[in-house]
């Protein structure tokens, strides 16, 4: 499984927006890129997921350049209850993988 | 929107006791997994269940831990002889296929 590399923190104020870059420089071919968010003694919620370019829904975007070494989840216009732990995940999109997590990014939202 | 349902939200238990961790996945997924995170760590993956049989596990999932689906919705995840440090929450999750997974609320199991 590739790693990925994700800042350990990050501090924002409401109404901003938000981008969590990851890094993942050993990104296979077949993998997809994978992003969820977690609330304390919550589950993991699945936001995005993708495979290159760039990938929209109703709560992110995410953005991926060409060499894939990368991406970056973009939160428009963050509220406080974006505050939460991010996790970037990478790996082949079939439903029998496990998932690694690493340590997340701790996004604080401020008033 | 579906969601993956855990049962007891909360379980206390002594050193040395059974415990099973109930799930009901969503009914339409095919692909259904335990992780769990102690307290300040990360979320760790124990075991996948596909096709009525565990598909992967992983090393902390020893003879301790066993899953079953007895029925058609039902999930659980038993642990023999639980040990202080099997204290964490315990996710479920299930997945149909493709794109992401959906994971429970989660089980605080305290072991003491």
């Amino acid at each position: 499984l590739a790693k990925t590399t994700q800042p350990i923190s990050m501090d924002s104020y409401e109404g901003q927006e938000v981008n969590i870059t990851c890094s993942h420089n050993n990104i296979a071919t077949n993998d997809y890129i994978t992003w969820y968010q977690q609330f304390p003694s919550q589950g993991p919620r699945f936001i995005i997921q993708g495979y290159k370019t760039k990938v929209t829904n109703e709560v992110a975007s995410l953005f991926i350049p060409a060499d894939r070494k990368s991406s970056t989840l973009s939160l428009p216009r963050v509220s406080l209850s974006d505050t939460a732990v991010y996790y970037c995940l990478v790996g082949p999109d079939t439903g029998r993988r496990a998932l690694t997590f690493g340590s997340g990014t701790r996004l604080q939202v401020q008033p | 929107e579906p969601e993956v349902t855990q049962t007891p939200s909360h379980q206390v238990t002594q050193m040395g006791q059974e415990v099973i961790l109930r799930c009901v996945p969503i009914s339409n997924h095919l692909y259904f997994y335990w992780y769990r995170q102690i307290l300040g760590q990360k979320v760790e993956f124990l075991v996948s269940f596909y096709n009525n049989e565990i598909s992967e596990k992983s090393e902390i999932f020893d003879d301790q831990f066993s899953v079953e689906r007895p029925d058609g919705s039902n999930f659980t995840l038993k642990i023999r002889s639980t040990k202080l440090e099997d204290s964490a929450m315990y996710f479920c999750a299930s997945m149909r296929g493709i794109e992401g997974y959906t994971f429970g609320s989660g089980t605080r199991l305290t072991v003491v």
